[in-house]
């Protein structure tokens, strides 16, 4: 079964400061997602990783993918309180469709 | 462009009722996903609709169901409502041309608060 771990599940940064998201995953897969949830709000789609070596940055936000030790980070650069929300990973494949991480609470404090 | 529609926004019923849900995806998207979102299980995938067909469904039991129509809008169905089923049922909507998602973004409704009483 495929088991879709993130951590941490909560994280309070300084606003300036960097930091990585891990998201572990337990069965062969090759397409991960990153998405972020506002409070109160819907998914948001930030990348699509859908190969060994994947780097995809979007502002202050780096995602990989290392698909052999079924590991994606997602790196923070420089955090700024806007930042702030909850992010998830989501793992697909043939046998388990799109199967979510607990999610990363993320503050970011001035 | 307009994004993923659903209706209701917020829902309340009691046990033992049932609940149709209504999902309208972006123009041109084929794919329609559903989850359910609560605070101790997370988020969960219910089932995916391409071209009027069921591709994959979750772990859930048959008292959910769901259907798509020719114009690609989804609805689902919940019946014999339980307590445990008080959550936020999310849509979502790909371009995937053969389903969810591969290299495709899925882009999400607001979601529909259900509240079981």
């Amino acid at each position: 079964e495929l088991k879709v771990e993130q951590n941490p599940l909560f994280l309070s940064m300084q606003e300036g400061k960097n930091y990585t998201i891990y998201c572990n995953y337990s069965t062969t897969s090759d397409r991960l997602y990153w998405y972020r949830q506002d409070p109160g709000k819907s998914l948001e789609s930030l990348f699509v990783l859908l190969s060994n070596g994947a780097v995809k940055q979007e502002g202050r936000l780096m995602a990989s993918l290392d698909t052999k030790a079924r590991l994606s980070t997602l790196h923070i650069t420089a955090a700024v309180h806007d930042l702030s929300a909850t992010y998830f990973c989501a793992v697909d494949n043939e046998s388990a469709r799109m199967r979510f991480g607990a999610g990363t609470r993320l503050t970011v404090k001035p | 462009k307009a994004g993923v529609t659903q209706t209701p926004r917020y829902l309340i019923k009691t046990r033992g009722q049932q609940v149709t849900l209504s999902c309208s995806p972006i123009s041109g998207h084929r794919s329609v996903s559903w989850y359910q979102q609560t605070p101790g299980q997370g988020l969960q995938f219910l089932f995916e609709y391409f071209s009027e067909t069921q591709r994959n469904k979750g772990n859930f039991p048959g008292r959910f169901s769901g259907r798509q129509f020719s114009n690609s809008r989804s609805e689902m169905n919940v019946s014999t409502l339980e307590l445990g089923d008080s959550a936020l049922y999310l849509c979502a909507s790909s371009l995937g041309t053969q389903g969810c998602c591969g290299n495709q973004p899925q882009h999400f409704g607001d979601g529909t608060r259900l509240s079981i009483l």
